[in-house]
């Protein structure tokens, strides 16, 4: 059974950083690209990043380019997303979805970016 | 950026009724490999969002062939018969052809 499982959110003041860990189990880590997507509450959904199995490639939205970084330790089938500068339209649901098209999605991680 | 474009935002339904979605893009979805990276999710009250179709029309294992999707290059449509009570939620159609991928706005399906 795919498994993926966030962690690392929590409520963090505007300008400070913030990783969250994605774990994977259930299938071949290191064979899929990962993504990052997040729902603003009572918003719609919002796609922020997407590594390629291999870490050979890296996309992101506009909204988070240059602020956040997204990486992968395949030996511990990892996802990772470091947040920095956070601002206060950074605060959302953070989920992690395998492959290119979401086929499955984690239970997501709550980020809440306020003074 | 690919604007999805979904209609309509909200439907009221019987169940055992049947209801359609549109979902228009702003640009083709179809890749330099031929196939249209275009899928349907559905998210439940206070769950994560699942994905039921993709590629247009490619039912994920699992879900019951009352859904259906359609649609080429600017146009696509997700048609659910005989609407259950679990089919209810918020449905969002979303593009992966295009970098960055986009979402559209969401549809919530309800109970009359």
């Amino acid at each position: 059974e795919v498994q993926l499982v966030e962690s690392g959110g929590g409520l963090v003041q505007p300008g400070s950083s913030l990783k969250l860990s994605c774990v994977a189990s259930g299938f071949t880590f290191s064979n899929y690209g990962m993504n990052w997507i997040r729902q603003a509450p009572k918003k719609g959904l919002e796609w922020i990043a997407l590594i390629y199995y291999d870490s050979s490639n890296k996309y992101y939205a506009d909204s988070v380019k240059g602020r956040f970084t997204i990486s992968r330790d395949n030996s511990k089938n990892t996802l990772y997303l470091e947040m920095n500068s956070l601002r206060s339209e950074d605060t959302a649901m953070y989920y992690c979805a395998k492959g290119g098209a979401g086929r499955y999605w984690g239970q997501g991680v709550m980020v809440t970016v306020s003074s | 950026d690919v604007v999805m474009t979904q209609t309509p935002p909200s439907l009221s339904v019987a169940i055992g009724q049947s209801v359609s979605i549109s979902c228009k893009s702003s640009q083709s979805l179809v890749y330099s490999d031929g196939k249209t990276y275009l899928h349907w999710l559905l998210q439940s009250s206070g769950r994560s969002p699942k994905r039921l179709i993709y590629q247009v029309s490619n039912l994920d294992s699992g879900v019951p062939d009352r859904f259906s999707g359609t649609g080429s290059q600017k146009d696509f449509t997700l048609k659910i018969s005989r609407v259950e009570a679990k089919d209810l939620g918020v449905y969002y159609c979303a593009q992966t052809t295009h970098f960055p991928y986009t979402f559209g706005a969401g549809t919530k399906l309800e109970l009359k």
